[in-house]
This record gives C-alpha cells, sequence and structure tokens, in this order.
C-alpha cells in the first residue's frame, strides 16, 4: 500500500511543494512520480525515486528509499498545477498513491 | 515517437463483458522487449493496475479483480486488448493502456494512452 501525503497543497510561487509517499513495506528505490492536469493522462517526471527525466523541469526533484519517499518541486510555476501521484514497481500488484492536489495560487 | 490509442464501448450493461483494444504506433508488439499495461481511473478508486503482458506471453492480472481481467495481443494488427467480464457499476472508469520503460514490469510507465471513459449502466 502507498499513503500519499497530503491530499492538497496550495502555495505560491515562491514556496516549495512537498509531497510524500509512504509504503507499507520497503520497495528499495523502485518508486516513480507521475504528474496528471485535468483531462490528459499520467506523465512521468521521476523515476527510481530521484532519476530525472529528459525534458522535466530541474526545479523537480525527488528523494528516499525503502519505505519514504518525497516530491519536491522549488519554485513552482502556474504550469505544476496539477494532480502527482506516486507508483510502486517493486512488487505485483504494481500500486499508486492516492494522489496530491497541487494548486499554484 | 511512440503512441497509444484506446478504442472500444463507452457503455456496458452490468453482468456484460468489456472488450477494450489498444493500438499502438511507433513500437512492434512482435519484436517489443517491453511490458505493456492496463490501468483504470475512477473518482473513488484513484489509479488502479489492471495486469500487464509482455508479447512474448508473460501475462499478471490484479488478483483483485477475482479472475475476471484478461489480457492478449494480436501482433498482426500492432494491438493488445484487455476483457473484464462480469462488470458491475463499480468498474466505470477511466480504463489507459500504458508502456513500461526498460526493466519489464519492474520500470516505470513511460509512455500512456490518453484514455477511454467506459460507463457500466443499464
Amino acid at each position: 500500500v502507498l499513503t500519499q501525503s497530503p491530499d492538497f497543497q496550495s502555495v505560491s510561487p515562491k514556496e516549495k511543494v512537498t509531497i510524500t509517499c509512504r509504503a507499507s513495506q520497503s520497495i528499495g528505490n523502485s518508486l516513480h512520480w507521475y504528474q496528471q492536469k485535468p483531462d490528459q493522462s499520467p506523465k512521468l517526471i521521476m523515476k527510481f525515486a530521484s532519476q530525472s527525466i529528459s525534458g522535466v523541469p530541474s526545479r523537480f526533484s525527488g528523494s528516499g528509499s525503502g519505505t519514504d519517499f518525497t516530491l519536491t518541486i522549488n519554485s513552482p510555476e502556474p504550469e505544476d498545477a496539477a494532480t502527482y501521484f506516486c507508483h510502486q514497481s517493486s512488487s505485483l500488484p504494481l500500486t499508486f498513491g492516492g494522489g496530491t492536489k497541487v494548486e499554484i495560487k | 515517437q511512440l503512441q497509444l490509442q484506446e478504442s472500444g464501448p463507452g457503455l456496458a450493461k452490468p453482468s456484460e463483458t468489456l472488450s477494450l483494444t489498444c493500438s499502438v504506433s511507433g513500437d512492434s508488439l512482435s519484436r517489443s522487449t517491453y511490458y505493456w499495461d492496463w490501468i483504470r481511473q475512477s473518482p473513488g478508486k484513484g489509479l488502479e493496475w489492471i495486469g500487464t503482458m509482455y508479447s512474448g506471453g508473460n501475462t499478471y492480472t490484479n488478483l483483485s479483480l477475482k479472475s475476471r481481467a484478461s489480457i492478449s495481443v494480436d501482433t498482426s494488427k500492432n494491438q493488445f486488448s484487455l476483457e473484464l467480464r462480469s462488470v458491475t457499476a463499480a468498474d466505470t472508469a477511466v480504463y489507459h493502456c500504458a508502456r513500461h520503460s526498460a526493466r519489464g514490469w519492474q520500470g516505470d510507465l513511460e509512455y500512456w494512452g490518453r484514455g477511454i471513459l467506459v460507463t457500466v449502466s443499464s
């Protein structure tokens, strides 16, 4: 089970977005993050906890291993308003976090 | 650039079998070394993994679906399909097909289709 928090976060562009994902058992670094905007499919923004994805802005970073993981967005831009999901690929069934909706004031 | 496109009926009746297809362009399923998935998304349950397949033969489905789901591939059409039997209103969701990156099903989901909304209602 992946427990994601918070469910909702509202920040100004000068603040930092911090989203956490906690696994019920150790999953090593098999944790990935996706961004989803309304009426769009999820987009991969971070893989294996901290590996960056080509084309994703450097303000996105990830950390963690084992059971606790964090996605951070430094100085978020208006286009970062979206819902963010974590996903574990350590074991089957693959599972996802419940999502965090991010609003940029 | 890889593209995935879901197709199928947008409406199904309770107890029927739902059949969806994912058309793949930009990769060949017959030569692919990747795993291909079905994932659904509903307001009440968020993202739920349905299953994954490797065109060489391995298929895994989520046991929470109680053996109602099966995934198959048609390499001649470069498509893979989902069958979900005995559907109920709880199966109402947007259904996405997706492809993992390297490392089999243990990798990230690099590509996603836009999804197709399926409503189960009489």
